[in-house]
């Protein structure tokens, strides 16, 4: 069956400092994966898809970019973090054709 | 634009109750609509997925309605229990878009059950 891992799971991070989270897809292949931010009461934002290695697309300008190494790898990134980037950030991964969108656990960014 | 409302954006029910959680939207041409629960601090699961031809689903004590003619569905809770406390997101897909633009989210409800 497939399994998507996240983390870390809670990460507080000072201003300016750099910011790595990680996502791994297991049972599947060549998925299309997503970054997405959840803000308090607030709908999910999508930050980043991919539909391949190396293939990344940005949805909003920001502090923050994706890149995608392996096939079922997601890492979000950031150089130096800023105030308005603390949120909870959700990866997922979809297969092309079954409507379905499958999520991580998500990971609580608190910048300080 | 293509747009999901939810209504409530809050509810307080007692344990045991009923309840109906609504979404419309403005999504266009149509493909699917799905029902995901996020309980606090974790990523939404998946309720209900539907069609365009599919009325009604359920799973367990949730049951989905959907109206593709007025763009408006349902979820309707049966004999809550306390486990039930969650935000309940709907989530419609437009047909024939790119990769990035076919998941449209509500804002979510956020439900409370209380002893």
């Amino acid at each position: 069956s497939q399994t998507i891992h996240q983390w870390p799971a809670t990460l507080v991070q000072p201003v300016g400092s750099p910011l790595s989270l990680e996502c791994t897809v297991e049972g599947t292949s060549n998925p299309n994966l997503y970054w997405y931010r959840q803000a308090a009461g607030r709908g999910l934002q999508l930050l980043f898809y991919s539909v391949g290695i190396g293939q990344i697309s940005s949805e909003v300008p920001q502090n923050l970019s994706a890149s995608r190494p392996q096939d079922r790898q997601f890492i979000l990134s950031s150089k130096k973090l800023l105030l308005s980037d603390s949120g909870f950030y959700l990866c997922a991964w979809s297969v092309t054709g079954t409507g379905e969108l499958f999520f991580g656990e998500g990971s609580r960014l608190t910048v300080l | 634009k293509n747009q999901v409302e939810q209504s409530p954006q809050s509810l307080i029910i007692l344990e045991g109750k009923n309840c109906t959680l609504q979404c419309n939207y403005t999504v266009s041409p149509f493909s699917n609509l799905r029902w995901y629960k996020q309980d606090t601090g974790r990523g939404p699961v998946s309720l209900t997925i539907m069609t365009f031809s599919e009325n009604t689903k359920s799973n367990g004590r949730y049951t989905a309605t959907l109206d593709a003619d007025t763009k408006q569905s349902s979820l309707h809770i049966t004999a809550s229990q306390l486990s039930d406390s969650a935000s309940y997101i709907c989530v419609v897909s437009p047909r024939g878009v790119s990769y990035g633009q076919n998941f449209v989210f509500g804002p979510g409800t956020r439900l409370s059950v209380l002893p």
